[in-house]
C-alpha cells in the first residue's frame, strides 16, 4: 500500500525537551512538506524539501528543525525554542502540483 | 502576497439539502485549485483539483468544483448532503511554478439530520 505515514500518533513535551516528529511516505515523491495546524488558522507552512539534501524555511520555522537525508524521510525536530507547540502537526508529499498527507500527529504539552 | 480566502468558517445545512463552499483567491497567473476534507483527528484528504482543462472538475464523495478566472474563486458544491459530509474542508492554491500551496482557514460543514 502507497502512501504517508507518521508517528506517534500523539506525543507529549516536557519542559526544555526536544521532540521529533516522523514522516515516511512510500510514492517516490521528491518534495515533502510539514505543517502546523491550530484551530481557526488553516495550515501553516513550517518547513519543506524539494530534493534530498536540501529544505527550505517557510513561513513559521522558527524554533523547528527539519532533516532530509533520504527521499522516503522528513522528520520535524520540535526544539526547546518553540514556546508553543501544542498543535495538529501534518506531513505532506508531492508530485504533480499535488499535495498528499500523512494522518498526522498531535503534539502537546505537560 | 498570494491568498486564499473562505468566508464562511461554518456552514449548517439540513441532510439531502444542496451545498456550497465558498473559495475565493487572489488573482494571478496561472494557478492550480484544491479541495480537501478533513475529518476529525485525521489528515487531509484530496476531494478534488484543477491543473487544467475543464472548469467544471469532479470529485470524490459526489462533489464538484466549477474554476471561474474572472471572479477568481472555486467554489465546492454538492447537491445533496448527507450526514457522513460532516466534516472541514480546506481550499488550497498553488501559483504555476511555485513550489508552496496556500491554504484557506477552513469551513466547517454541519450537516444536520
Amino acid at each position: 500500500d502507497g502512501g504517508i505515514t507518521q508517528s506517534p500518533k500523539y506525543l507529549f513535551r516536557k519542559e526544555g525537551q526536544n521532540v521529533t516528529l516522523s514522516c515516511e511516505q512510500n510514492l517516490n515523491h521528491d518534495a515533502m512538506y510539514w505543517y502546523r495546524q491550530d484551530p481557526g488558522q488553516g495550515l501553516r507552512l513550517i518547513y519543506y524539501s524539494q530534493i534530498v539534501n536540501d529544505f527550505q524555511k517557510g513561513d513559521i520555522a522558527e524554533g523547528y528543525s527539519v532533516s532530509r537525508e533520504k527521499k522516503e524521510s522528513f522528520p520535524l525536530t520540535v526544539t526547546s525554542a518553540q514556546k508553543n507547540p501544542t498543535a495538529f502537526y501534518l506531513c505532506a508529499s508531492k508530485a504533480t502540483e499535488t499535495q498528499y498527507f500523512g494522518p498526522g500527529t498531535r503534539l502537546l504539552v505537560l | 502576497a498570494q491568498s486564499v480566502t473562505q468566508l464562511d468558517s461554518q456552514v449548517p445545512v439540513f441532510e439531502e439539502a444542496p451545498v456550497e463552499l465558498r473559495c475565493n483567491y487572489s488573482s494571478s497567473v496561472s494557478v492550480y485549485l484544491f479541495w480537501y476534507v478533513q475529518y476529525p483527528n485525521q489528515g487531509l484528504q484530496l476531494l478534488l483539483k484543477y491543473l487544467s482543462g475543464s472548469t467544471l472538475v469532479k470529485g470524490i464523495n459526489g462533489f464538484e468544483a466549477e474554476f471561474n478566472k474572472s471572479q477568481t474563486s472555486f467554489h465546492l458544491r454538492k447537491p445533496s448532503v448527507h450526514i457522513s459530509d460532516t466534516a472541514e474542508y480546506f481550499c488550497a492554491v498553488s501559483w504555476g511554478g511555485y513550489q508552496k500551496v496556500t491554504f484557506g482557514t477552513g469551513t466547517k460543514l454541519q450537516v444536520i439530520p
